[in-house]
């Protein structure tokens, strides 16, 4: 079965610091689609970064790096000199389908970051 | 570009009544998918439209329905509203071209309240 588990409930970090948000996820697929998206207080989400099971190399985008490992089937999410504006709810997720005709997202249950100025 | 578009953006209803709720795509993209987010179960899929049909639908009861138009537009429908309903109820497109998977662009989301 799949499953994404996003352990961390709510984090609350001071202006500045820097942050991780972790994500373990369950597949028997060999192929698959990991992501993070984040959720401000607006509603909307806005996607982040999409990896796919064969590339396990980190990334950097400014402030935001990922970490996938497969070996632990984790893909964790790193803030770094977290700032005000980063105050969201993180959602990690997965995609097994590789199909055009089939495909949907599993949701972790997200990650609600504070953070205090 | 224009992003996704859903209307309205707020619905307070009464148990027993129904709902459409209306979703436009960006221009372009064909497929859109529906998801339920609730503070209690979280973001759970709820169907996948292309070319006006249902390809996948998640665990909903029949009262949980949709269709795609021929212009890419979606509308979902909830019938005989139960309390549990509530929820804010998010629509996302998706271009979905030559197999591989494209990224999903979500509207701001309906929030159905009912009373």
């Amino acid at each position: 079965a799949q499953k994404v588990t996003q352990a961390q409930t709510e984090i609350s970090v001071v202006e500045k610091e820097d942050v991780t948000l972790d994500c373990v996820y369950e597949t028997r697929d060999t192929t698959y689609y990991l992501f993070w998206y984040k959720q401000p207080p607006s509603g909307e989400l806005v996607f982040l970064i999409r990896r796919n099971s064969f590339d396990e190399q980190n990334e950097i985008s400014g402030r935001y790096s990922w970490n996938f490992q497969k070996s632990t089937s984790s893909f964790n999410f790193t803030i770094t000199a977290s700032q005000v504006v980063d105050s969201a709810v993180y959602f990690c997720a997965l995609s097994e389908a590789l199909r055009v005709s089939n495909y949907q997202l599993i949701w972790g249950a997200g990650t609600k970051l504070i953070i205090k100025p | 570009k224009a992003g996704v578009t859903q209307t309205p953006r707020y619905l307070i209803k009464t148990r027993g009544q129904q709902v459409t709720l209306s979703c436009s795509p960006i221009s372009g993209h064909r497929s859109v998918s529906w998801y339920q987010q609730t503070p209690g179960q979280g973001l759970q899929f709820l169907f996948e439209y292309f070319s006006e049909t249902q390809r996948n639908k998640g665990n909903f009861p029949g009262r949980f329905s949709g269709r795609q138009f021929s212009n890419s537009r979606s509308e979902m429908n909830v019938s005989t509203l139960e309390l549990g309903d509530s929820a804010l109820y998010l629509c996302a497109s998706s271009l979905l071209t030559g197999g591989s998977y494209n990224e999903q662009f979500f509207g701001p989301g309906t929030r159905l309240t009912v009373l």
